[in-house]
């Protein structure tokens, strides 16, 4: 029972450069998210998907894009990278929050 | 906007000692909150849930609205509490709002 699956785990990035963070969860759960987890920050939503074929912009979402693939699958992309945007990302999954989330793994990515 | 806040980044504390990590909340309607912890090399992880007042490793949480705090509190640190902890704030029943988070270091 894998729950939230995020790859990359790791990830460098030149100013600039573009990419697609990947989550997948195998719950069967409506709700997706992804939050950036930055030190004295806590975690700030970013995006998140209530169902599938939603989606709605959190608190931070500048320089950011999500995509709902299906019910399993909820991408985060960067287009033009920026140093502000070294964190570490976490993707979430949820069926009604009196549940609770369910977090993936993380990425770690670095934008020099 | 609907907010949370934990005053203290760091609490070290003894082996045995009492434990409370303050978090404090504001948000105009009936407020759900949670406790998540993170222990080192763990996902995040639900702790607990005010709505269930519930007690567990030892945590608890009480919901007061009059001073719209919801400490988590034990009586006896052990080693293994130490984590990273995170007062969440369900927003809209859609979304949780998290505070900045405190690291707990339980000294032996």
């Amino acid at each position: 029972n894998a729950g939230v699956t995020q790859t990359p785990k790791f990830q460098v990035l030149k100013t600039g450069q573009s990419m697609t963070l990947q989550c997948a969860q195998d719950m069967n759960h409506n709700s997706m998210y992804w939050y950036r987890q930055d030190p004295g920050m806590g975690l700030r939503l970013i995006y998140y998907s209530a169902s599938e074929g939603t989606t709605d912009k959190g608190e931070v979402p500048n320089g950011y894009n999500v995509s709902r693939l299906n019910k399993r699958e909820f991408s985060l992309r960067l287009e033009s990278a920026a140093p502000s945007q070294t964190s570490v990302y976490f993707c979430a999954s949820s069926e009604g929050l009196r549940r609770g989330y369910t977090f993936g793994s993380g990425t770690r990515l670095t934008v020099v | 906007a609907q907010r949370v806040t934990q005053p203290e980044k760091l609490l070290s504390v003894f082996k045995g000692a009492p434990v409370e990590l303050k978090c404090n909340y504001s948000y105009s309607g009936s407020p759900e909150l949670f406790w998540y912890v993170q222990y080192s090399r763990q996902r995040l992880q639900l702790l607990l849930r005010h709505i269930s007042r519930e007690s567990i490793k030892g945590f608890t949480a009480d919901l007061n609205k009059g001073e719209t705090s919801f400490h988590l509190k034990k009586p006896f640190a052990q080693e293994e509490d130490s984590a990273m902890y995170y007062c969440a704030l369900s927003e809209g029943a859609q979304k949780l709002v998290f505070g900045q988070g405190t690291r707990l270091t339980i000294n032996p």
